[in-house]
């Protein structure tokens, strides 16, 4: 069956150093996003991509990074991690019909 | 910029009761999707609304859109535990074609007791 993977699930970091978590689909959709989910705000949107080598920037991009080489795989990196990155990220991609967006199952970042 | 409210943010219902969460959105839109999200879990499409007027049924809920009113409701009949989760709507934003975002609300925390 198609689905969507993210890794590591769980990760524990130090201040100021670069995390990447790494979001992988095998729907082949075009358009894939990074989520992050923190009490109070819901879900807000880091990083999107629409295709292979394109990148935007969402409403709380500054200190992450995307790249989008290939169809299937939208690393997101953490340049250097700051306790406020501490969060749920949900990394999820689209289908071109519906519209509906299908969700990894998260990672939990902690930043010391 | 498009934004998305959803009330109640918390909800504590009693097992048998109806109630109603409603999401409203600012601007033009003709998609809206209904998520749920269990604690520790990921997010869970549960209805996908395309047009003025779709209503979709699963189960106990069911979900309805005005384009209009730019109001999408989600409408819970006799509430039971297992229906305990964070529903969230989300809202397409209209920049045309399939390149698009959504933009999700804060959630509404629905606990039903016994």
């Amino acid at each position: 069956d198609a689905e969507i993977t993210q890794s590591p699930r769980h990760k524990i970091t130090e201040t100021g150093r670069q995390v990447t978590l790494a979001c992988h689909q095998t729907w082949n959709h075009n358009n894939m996003f990074w989520y992050r989910q923190d009490l109070g705000h819901g879900l807000r949107l880091i990083h999107y991509s629409y295709g292979v080598q394109d990148t935007n920037k969402g409403e709380v991009s500054d200190g992450y990074s995307v790249s989008r080489s290939n169809t299937e795989d939208l690393p997101l990196t953490l340049e250097s991690a700051a306790s406020s990155q501490t969060s749920v990220y949900f990394c999820a991609s689209r289908t071109d019909t519906s519209g509906e967006l299908f969700f990894g199952e998260g990672s939990r970042l902690t930043v010391l | 910029e498009l934004k998305v409210e959803q009330n109640p943010l918390f909800l504590s219902m009693q097992e048998g009761k109806n109630y109603t969460i409603y999401c409203n959105y600012s601007t033009t839109s003709d998609r809206l999707y209904w998520y749920r999200q269990d604690p520790g879990k990921s997010l869970e499409s549960l209805f996908v609304l395309l047009s003025n007027g779709a209503v979709k049924q699963e189960g106990r809920l069911m979900a309805s859109l005005d384009t209009k009113a730019r109001l999408s409701t989600l409408h819970i009949t006799a509430a039971v535990h297992d229906l305990s989760a964070t529903y969230f709507c989300a809202v397409r934003g209209n920049s045309g074609g399939s390149n698009y975002k959504l933009t999700f609300g804060k959630g509404t925390l629905l606990t039903v007791n016994p």
